[in-house]
């Protein structure tokens, strides 16, 4: 597609249920980052995924988080047993390659409110 | 991570300049970048800074940046209604592909 796609964009789930965000990156960037947006939070890594190596998972804040990228292309970003706190907006990125010299590129974010 | 920090709101006039600033704490950076969301919409990347220059001019933005005092700042000439968002500012953290971002500042241009 023309560019990073999420969906949904907004979801409103109950506290307990579990809850799956997905991201289209750009047809042929390598890497996929996905990144959580609160209120008076900032924007905070949660994950790093570059081709076939191992992802970076060092940002995801609890073991209730995970996340894969199924062919090398779509992530899918899970929350289980979601909590009030998990409310925010998940944006997910992509580049061309990984590294500090290639401009990522930003999806709309999924607004996920935790009733 | 380390701290970036942006003062959280700016009120300019149509036609002025406008000048946001960011503190940083990682002197390891190797790039410093700006970043624009508008409403409702993702993050579009504005510009970025080579951390071995001082600034960096592109149309009506221009970047500076002071390493000595971690100081890095984003001017906006002849600011217009369209630039109305929020910008934030943010550096490479150590893994060197992670972004470590500001709050944001957001900018209300009046005319």
């Amino acid at each position: 597609g023309a560019g990073v796609s999420q969906s949904p964009s907004n979801k409103v789930t109950e506290k307990g249920k579990d809850v799956e965000l997905r991201c289209d990156p750009i047809s042929g960037h390598t890497a996929l980052y996905w990144y959580r947006q609160s209120l008076g939070q900032g924007l905070e890594f949660l994950i790093y995924f570059q081709g076939n190596s191992a992802p970076d998972k060092s940002g995801l804040p609890s073991d209730r988080f995970s996340a894969e990228r199924t062919g090398g292309s779509v992530s899918t970003l899970t929350i289980q047993r979601t909590q009030q706190e998990d409310s925010a907006v998940y944006l997910c990125a992509s580049s061309r390659m990984g590294g500090v010299n290639t401009e990522a590129f930003f999806g709309q974010g999924t607004r996920l409110t935790v009733v | 991570g380390e701290d970036v920090e942006q003062s959280l709101f700016l009120s300019v006039r149509e036609g002025d300049s406008s000048v946001i600033n960011c503190t940083y704490t990682d002197s390891s950076s190797t790039y410093l970048y700006w970043y624009k969301q508008e409403p409702g919409a993702g993050l579009q990347l504005l510009t970025y800074i080579f951390s071995n220059m001082d600034m960096k001019q592109d149309q009506r933005l221009t970047v500076l940046l002071n390493k000595k005092d971690k100081h890095l700042s984003l001017r906006i000439a002849d600011t217009q209604t369209g630039d109305s968002a929020i910008y934030f500012c943010a550096e490479t953290e150590n893994s060197g592909y992670a972004l470590n971002f500001g709050k944001g500042t957001s900018l209300l241009v009046t005319p």
